[in-house]
């Protein structure tokens, strides 16, 4: 059974720091790209990170980049999240996701199929 | 690519009948995925390829719409549907998310 389990959050600061963690378990972990999704309370979801299997390709959504870092280690099958100058915004509730891959005749598709329970970052002052 | 859900409410009785909408800002093929979120929890894969289902998704749910109109129908609603809806769009990054249709019992 795939199972994503989130911990790490908190209540922190403006301009604080925290690290997210998620840990996976029930599928071969490194050959699977993963994404942080964020839920800001009462509102939509929005993609934060993401980061292939093998680390060589990572994306940041453009209000995160150069704060938040995301990595992996695939022998401890975990995802990160070190979020750094946190802001009052940044106050939401984060999943870590599976991002698995389907393929038919018109190209490959890579939705979000597991997702973990999300842990929530409160920052506040 | 922005991602416009409609309406952003709706209200229905068990056993109706429902159909939601996401308008893609431009041309994303069949590059749809629907996600059903109940409150305090995480989202779920509904569908994928804009009207592929995901394994174990009831047959009521049902999707379709390929370029920038897509709909999400199901067929009869039941107790466990009622929850917020959002579609994301995976045709090029970022892969956004719809702002979300809720769906409220009447």
């Amino acid at each position: 059974e795939v199972q994503l389990v989130e911990s790490g959050g908190g209540l922190v600061k403006p301009g604080g720091s925290l690290r997210l963690s998620c840990a996976a378990s029930g599928f071969t972990f490194s050959s699977y790209s993963m994404k942080w999704v964020r839920q800001a309370p009462g509102k939509g979801l929005e993609g934060v990170s993401s980061i292939s299997g093998s680390s060589s390709y990572i994306y940041y959504a453009d209000s995160v980049k150069g704060r938040f870092t995301i990595s992996r280690d695939n022998a401890k099958n975990s995802l990160y999240l070190q979020m750094n100058s946190l802001r009052a915004e940044d106050t939401a509730v984060y999943y870590c996701a599976r991002v698995t891959y389907y393929y038919d005749s018109s190209g490959y598709y890579y939705p979000l199929d597991y997702w973990g329970q999300g842990t929530l970052v409160t920052v506040s002052s | 690519i922005q991602l416009t859900q409609s309406p952003s409410s709706l209200s229905a009785s068990v056993g109706d009948r429902v159909t939601m909408t996401c308008r893609a800002s431009q041309g994303i093929s069949s590059y749809l995925a629907w996600y059903q979120q109940k409150p305090g929890k995480a989202p779920k894969l509904l569908i994928y390829a804009a009207s592929t289902l995901q394994s174990g998704v009831p047959s009521r749910f049902s999707g379709s719409g390929s370029g920038t109109d897509f709909t999400l129908t199901i067929s009869s609603l039941q107790p466990e549907d009622f929850a917020t809806y959002y579609c994301q769009q995976l045709s090029s990054y970022p892969y956004t998310f719809g702002q979300g249709t809720k769906l409220e019992i009447k």
